[in-house]
């Protein structure tokens, strides 16, 4: 059963444009959401993150929005470079005493120039 | 600040075989992860300890998967024997405390013949 869901396997952009990528959950115990980069043949690099108290993270280029009562999570790239060309995996976690992350299938994200 | 190290990066084995990987977490880390990531979809936590002790193995099929921590620092994860449905992606993470921040290696590449 999966709990984290990215329903678009690929998106494009033009550079310079904004890039949304999309996620849902249905797991109303997530309290904690990320988001992760990643690269051919490199593990994941973590992005960027937001706590269920916030509907709103921001980081330079990068925003991730929450919506909880409708259980969607979204990022926006702006503006989109070439170099954010990458599979995007959006991970959610509980409040349990671990810490075990639960990933989409992943975006890949083509920035076009 | 050294990333995680994984090695091999890449393991061809034939079904029946036993392959082990290696994982050295960020230092000072004290919560050590392992995923399984199969083609076409997001990491799937098999084990996850915090120092030597076990905090989750719930998803880890343990009658051909193991892993140890023996000294708190380092990991292993053994597949004995492998089957076709192993190959995959072995992810290694680690985390300051059990609820901070995960952090990737680079992955070890499985291919089951």
């Amino acid at each position: 059963d999966q709990q984290v869901k990215q329903n678009s396997p690929s998106l494009s952009v033009q550079e310079g444009r904004i890039s949304i990528l999309n996620c849902d959950y249905t797991n109303s115990m997530f309290d904690y959401f990320l988001w992760y980069k990643k690269y051919p043949a490199e593990g994941p690099t973590f992005l960027i993150s937001i706590s269920s108290i916030k509907d709103k993270n921001e980081d330079g280029r990068f925003t991730v929005f929450l919506n909880k009562s409708a259980k969607h999570l979204s990022l926006h790239i702006v503006p989109s470079q070439p170099g954010d060309s990458a599979v995007y995996f959006c991970a959610a976690s509980a409040p349990t005493g671990a810490n075990n992350l639960f990933f989409g299938t992943g975006t890949r994200l083509t920035v076009i120039p | 600040e050294a990333g995680v190290a994984q090695s091999p990066r890449y393991k061809i084995i034939e079904k029946r075989q036993s392959v082990a990987f290696w994982c050295n977490p960020i230092s000072g880390h004290a919560t050590l992860y392992w995923y399984q990531q199969i083609l076409g979809q997001g990491p799937k936590l098999l084990i996850q300890f915090q120092n030597n002790g076990v905090v989750d193995d719930s998803q880890l099929p343990k009658d051909r998967f193991s892993a140890e921590r023996l000294k708190g620092v380092d990991s292993t994860l053994k597949i004995q024997p492998a089957k076709l449905e192993d190959s995959a992606v072995y992810l290694c993470a680690s985390s300051s405390q059990v609820q901070e921040t995960q952090y990737f290696g680079p992955g070890t590449r499985l291919l089951v013949l």
